[in-house]
């Protein structure tokens, strides 16, 4: 077990650019979501996959972020047209696929976006 | 509507003393409780939870938490407290029907030597 692995830890971008982020959960893992936290709060909910199914996105996803799972194994989370908005801690996480719902989600260290 | 309520913004205790961070929340049916600890410039790392069975659950780290349904909490707490438990702390809630956790917005714990 490596862990859940986020590239790049720490992301600068000008306003306007398109950035992309990568996330590479547990192998066993089916489930892979994605957060967002602001200094100061709890992670947000912005979507999440069941293998490279998306299943569910926050009204928080506005149409300017896009997320992928192609193969059911690593996913990416890009955003164009960043904003200053924009600049949060991006977390992924994953878990195994549990019907009952029990199982923690295991976290990523994130990877921090700063638009300038 | 699922939420998580975490009342304090910090709480502060001495080496050696009992704490508890406080947290309650809100979802339409028996609600799947989790604790989580996040360290500077880190993820979250999973402390405890609460699914359903003793509403006593114990965790890493000596932490254990108590499912208080009638009042609707689940505050996390530790018999004695370490410089090192200092961290921002998480309470988070699943409705049984969706397949996300709710964040509280956290709380910060200061220990003092």
């Amino acid at each position: 077990d490596t862990g859940v692995s986020q590239n790049p830890r720490h992301k600068i971008t000008k306003r306007g650019q398109n950035v992309t982020f990568r996330c590479d959960p547990i192998s066993e893992h089916n489930r892979l979501y994605w957060y967002r936290q602001t200094l100061g709060q709890g992670p947000e909910f912005l979507t999440y996959f069941q293998n490279e199914a998306q299943l569910e996105k926050s009204r928080l996803l506005s149409d300017r972020f896009s997320a992928e799972r192609p193969k059911g194994s690593f996913s990416t989370l890009e955003i164009q047209r960043t904003e200053q908005g924009d600049s949060a801690m991006y977390l992924c996480a994953s878990s195994p696929t549990d019907r009952g719902g029990h199982s923690p989600l295991h976290f990523g260290n994130g990877t921090r976006l700063t638009v300038t | 509507a699922q939420s998580v309520a975490q009342p304090e913004d910090q709480v502060n205790v001495a080496e050696g003393n009992p704490l508890t961070v406080k947290c309650t929340y809100s979802v339409s049916g028996n609600p799947y409780l989790f604790w989580y600890v996040q360290y500077p410039n880190r993820g979250l790392q999973f402390l405890l939870k609460y699914i359903t069975g003793d509403n006593l659950v114990k965790g890493s780290y000596g932490f254990e938490a108590e499912f208080n349904k009638s009042q609707t909490s689940f505050h996390l707490k530790k018999p004695s407290a370490l410089v090192s438990d200092s961290a921002l702390y998480f309470c988070a809630v699943r409705d049984p029907g969706y397949n996300k956790l709710i964040f509280g917005a956290g709380t910060r714990l200061a220990v003092h030597p």
